[in-house]
């Protein structure tokens, strides 16, 4: 399968500090990509969609001023979490979407653990 | 009725068993049907794809789509511990790289040694 990667892998900050997440498709080009959370035993929720040179689509109740999105290149993007709280300690995952094979195959990224203390 | 239906489970099947995972969605447009692997504290990975009506092997899985019944399956032949995982279903509406999936809420498999 295809290689998405996502850094750091985890992460301990402080409340009210901020964290940013990257997110890189490493062998081949992604149009569109994806940002999920997921909590402990629960189903993936997509936070947003963001286009490469485009402004991110956000889903309803999320905070585009809270959860920041840029989708700069066709292999890179980031998400920064901006003044962190408890309750945004999550598991992060970015998915990366693009013509692969014959199809259009979506593949997630290892997924970074935020927490906030 | 939610947009993708799969049975929670969880399901459990005993090692070198057929294990059968259903997936159900209201969307006849839907058009592109992926299935992925989730193990506890992973994120998902892609083990399926199909976009035709009826079957596709790869390996030990076998992925069968229905359109007509707006159903979509995942068999694993000769199960093994090592595919204990949540299986999440997950319907796209068109074959363009902006398509959003809708994922289903997972069937839980466990296979017994």
């Amino acid at each position: 399968g295809a290689v998405v990667s996502q850094h750091p892998s985890r992460v301990i900050c402080k409340s009210g500090t901020s964290v940013k997440i990257e997110c890189r498709s490493l062998d081949f080009q992604a149009t569109t990509m994806f940002w999920y959370r997921q909590f402990p035993k629960k189903s993936l929720m997509l936070m947003a969609t963001s286009n490469e040179g485009s402004k991110a689509t956000y889903e309803q109740g999320v905070e585009k001023d809270k959860f920041l999105i840029n989708h700069a290149s066709l292999t890179l993007s980031t998400l920064t979490v901006t003044s962190a709280h408890p309750e945004d300690s999550s598991f992060y995952i970015c998915s990366a979407r693009g013509e692969r094979g014959g199809g259009y195959e979506q593949y997630f990224g290892p997924g970074t653990r935020l927490t906030v203390t | 009725q939610k947009e993708v239906e799969q049975n929670s489970g969880p399901l459990s099947v005993p090692e070198g068993a057929i294990a059968s995972l259903n997936c159900t969605y209201s969307d006849r447009g839907s058009q592109s049907f992926f299935w992925y692997r989730q193990y506890s504290g992973k994120s998902p990975e892609l083990i399926m794809s199909i976009y035709s009506n009826g079957d596709k092997e790869d390996g030990r899985f076998t992925a069968q789509l229905n359109k007509a019944s707006q159903y979509v399956s995942l068999l694993i032949r000769d199960s093994q511990p090592s595919d204990s995982a949540t299986y999440l279903c997950a319907p796209s509406r068109r074959e363009t790289s902006g398509s959003r999936l809708t994922f289903g809420e997972g069937t839980q498999l466990t296979v017994n040694p």
